[in-house]
């Protein structure tokens, strides 16, 4: 399976602080990299998909690069809401894995 | 509105079995694949099992193949996973979540756009 994993595994910010993640696959997985936001005791949600293409409805201040195997979410400006979880996903393999996560918590 | 309802989740002894369901509104079922993604208490997502639209593809990851069966109603609008042999490292809330494309007829894209609530798998004596 293609391992993926996630750096930093946690991080403190403030709201309005750029923050970057990053992600990395075992293999190269094109642009068959994905991204959600979980908060606690509810279900993910989609933000990104193909590396950089933002899901209907997500803030404009999300976004996605990279390709191979190497990826970064960044968001240019925290706001309160974004305080969560998030995973990468790579859907370039039947076998999908998921990243371990980034808590990104209040600083 | 595109909803997705998980039910059939609680508490089994290791060893035992479990059907979990999922009811679908909102879109046409059977025009996209679906999947379930579990998480274990305190834990990450894992990938668990995917079927087709038309229920001829399915996928299991190696930790359930063989112990979990996915199968869909599209006339019902609903999705099953059929769990036996389970093991305390099955505990976990178990969502389904529907693919971001339809129509393609395979397991793919594999992008899960719209989630359900999860429900609750406990293994204990």
């Amino acid at each position: 399976d293609i391992q993926m994993t996630q750096s930093p595994s946690s991080l403190s910010a403030s709201v309005g602080d750029r923050v970057t993640i990053t992600c990395r696959a075992s293999q190269s997985i094109s642009s068959y990299l994905n991204w959600y936001q979980q908060k606690p005791g509810k279900a993910p949600k989609l933000l990104i998909y193909a590396a950089s293409s933002l899901q209907s409805g997500v803030p404009s201040r999300f976004s996605g690069s990279g390709s191979g195997t190497d990826f970064t979410l960044t968001i240019s400006s925290l706001q309160p809401e974004d305080f969560a979880t998030y995973y990468c996903q790579q859907s370039y393999s039947t076998a999908v894995t998921f990243g371990p996560g980034t808590k990104v918590d209040i600083k | 509105e595109v909803q997705l309802v998980e039910s059939g989740g609680g508490l089994v002894q290791p060893g035992g079995s479990l059907r979990l369901s999922c009811a679908a509104s909102g879109f046409t079922f059977s025009s996209y694949a679906m999947h379930w993604v579990r998480q274990a208490p305190g834990k990450g997502l894992e990938y668990v099992s995917a079927i087709s639209s038309n229920g001829g593809s399915t996928y299991y990851a190696n930790s359930v193949k063989g112990r979990f069966t996915i199968s869909r109603d599209n006339s019902k609008n609903t999705l099953y996973l059929q769990m036996g042999s389970l093991r305390a490292e099955d505990m976990a809330v178990y969502y389904c979540a529907r693919d971001l494309l339809g129509g393609s007829g395979s397991l793919t894209p594999k992008v899960f756009q719209h989630w359900g609530q999860g429900t609750l798998v406990t293994v204990s004596s």
